[in-house]
């Protein structure tokens, strides 16, 4: 079975541009998940979907960044312009209702802003 | 507001060495509990969880762990380690639906 995806896998560019990324949740999931991973901050949950709705996005850090998730099966975060300090991992993860229920994770999109 | 506290950031043993993952969390209602790992330059990986039922957890690569919820922990033990086990692992809690991490406590296992 397929995992989630997510794309592209690794991404350098320069400051000021505009950076998409990319998650194909697990099929049947209705929580979609996007996570940033840096040394300083370790894991922090930026935004969560459900049903292909925002439930909360508190941890978006400021406007540059924004998250849709045009479909059940499709769900993009942009930055937009791009800074050096976005530099870091950035994991969509997927998983059917209910709490407790197991998180899955991609193996991350590590961006690298210069 | 939950939280979780890894209490050392870095832990060493040697090959065969008991493996202890210390993990004190913070949470207003009965918490579910979870320990991921991750190896370089991949994603994180379930290792087990707690949600209802037996306090004592066991799950993949000989690792286990134990809710106790009189001393809020979730400590992940291996009683013996082995190389493979090399990576970083996070505990983490969740009260609705999205997990909360820890910062993580990476192992490093000497032969």
């Amino acid at each position: 079975d397929a995992g989630v995806i997510q794309s592209p896998r690794h991404e350098v560019t320069e400051m000021g541009q505009e950076v998409t990324l990319r998650c194909k949740p697990i099929s049947g999931h209705d929580y979609l998940f996007w996570y940033r991973q840096t040394m300083m901050r370790g894991l922090e949950l930026l935004i969560y979907f459900n049903n292909n709705v925002p439930i909360d996005d508190s941890g978006m850090p400021e406007d540059r960044f924004s998250a849709k998730m045009p479909n059940a099966s499709f769900s993009t975060l942009k930055i937009q312009p791009s800074e050096p300090r976005d530099s870091a991992v950035y994991f969509c993860a997927s998983s059917f209702t209910r709490s407790g229920n197991t998180i899955y994770f991609g193996e991350g999109s590590w961006l690298t802003v210069v | 507001a939950q939280s979780v506290t890894q209490l050392g950031s870095h832990v060493s043993v040697s090959e065969g060495a008991l493996v202890l993952l210390r993990c004190n969390y913070s949470s207003s209602v009965p918490p579910y509990l979870f320990w991921y790992v991750q190896y370089p330059n991949q994603g994180l990986q379930l290792l087990l969880k707690y949600t209802t039922g037996a306090t004592l957890v066991k799950g993949i690569n000989g690792f286990e762990a134990e809710f106790k919820k009189s001393e809020t922990s979730f400590h992940l033990t291996k009683p013996s380690a082995h190389m493979s086990d090399a990576a970083e692992y996070f505990c983490a809690v969740s009260e609705e639906t999205a997990l909360i991490f820890g910062k993580g406590t990476t192992l490093s296992v000497s032969s």
